[in-house]
């Protein structure tokens, strides 16, 4: 089964800036994902990630917020825009390796000062 | 929202009891996901029921589906401290050409068991 390494596991970012979130796994997959888990809240999808084409954002989602790359079928990076603190969250990737089971990243934690 | 809601927002129950949570979705599924989450960490992948199936075992759990009502409970037996942490369901709902492979995800029922 495949192994997703998120990275950085948290980061404390001020105010404007951008940080960018990486994920990498250990097979090629066709599809990745995106989520952001507010505190206290569960899990919402931010994104999917397709290699060869643009990311298809869910709404509330922009590209100029949140963009995504997916340069090759093993890795994929998110980044966060001009965070401001309602931007703190975990965030985390998945992937769909054929039917079951489904693979998280552990998550980066973000606070944003 | 396709967001399911899952009842209730937090059970607290004592070792050795049983612990019984509900999830309601609103769309045609292909199937249904149950994980567990410690306290902020990562998700850990409990069970999986496809929507043609009623009810599924796995160890400890207990996973019902009524496509009918748009409904999943998820019983955990003989619950042990360890068992602690928020459940969340979570469907991969069907689109016009099958599985959307979207995961949606619950509320959440966050699970304290006392020791």
């Amino acid at each position: 089964s495949a192994v997703i390494s998120q990275k950085p596991s948290r980061d404390i970012c001020q105010r404007g800036t951008s940080l960018t979130i990486q994920c990498q796994v250990d097979s090629q997959v066709t599809m990745m994902f995106w989520y952001r888990q507010q505190p206290g809240q569960s899990l919402t999808l931010i994104a999917t990630a397709n290699q060869g084409s643009e990311a298809t954002y869910e709404s509330g989602f922009v590209i100029d917020k949140f963009p995504i790359s997916r340069p090759n079928l093993t890795f994929s990076t998110l980044t966060v825009s001009n965070m401001s603190p309602e931007d703190s969250s975990i965030y985390l990737c998945r992937t769909r390796e054929g039917f079951h089971p489904q693979h998280f990243g552990d998550g980066t934690r973000l606070s944003i000062l | 929202s396709q967001q399911g809601e899952e009842d209730p927002q937090a059970l607290s129950i004592q070792e050795g009891e049983n612990a019984t949570m509900n999830c309601s979705y609103k769309t045609s599924i292909n199937n249904l996901q149950w994980y567990r989450q410690n306290s902020g960490r990562g998700l850990v992948h409990l069970i999986l029921i496809r929507s043609n199936e009623r009810e599924k075992h796995s160890g400890r759990l207990r996973v019902t589906l009524d496509t009918s009502k748009k409904s999943s409970s998820l019983l955990i037996t003989a619950s042990r401290a360890a068992d602690t942490a928020s459940y969340f369901c979570a469907t991969d709902f069907a689109g016009g050409g099958g599985a959307t492979n979207k995961l949606i995800f619950g509320t959440g029922t966050l699970l304290a068991v006392q020791p």
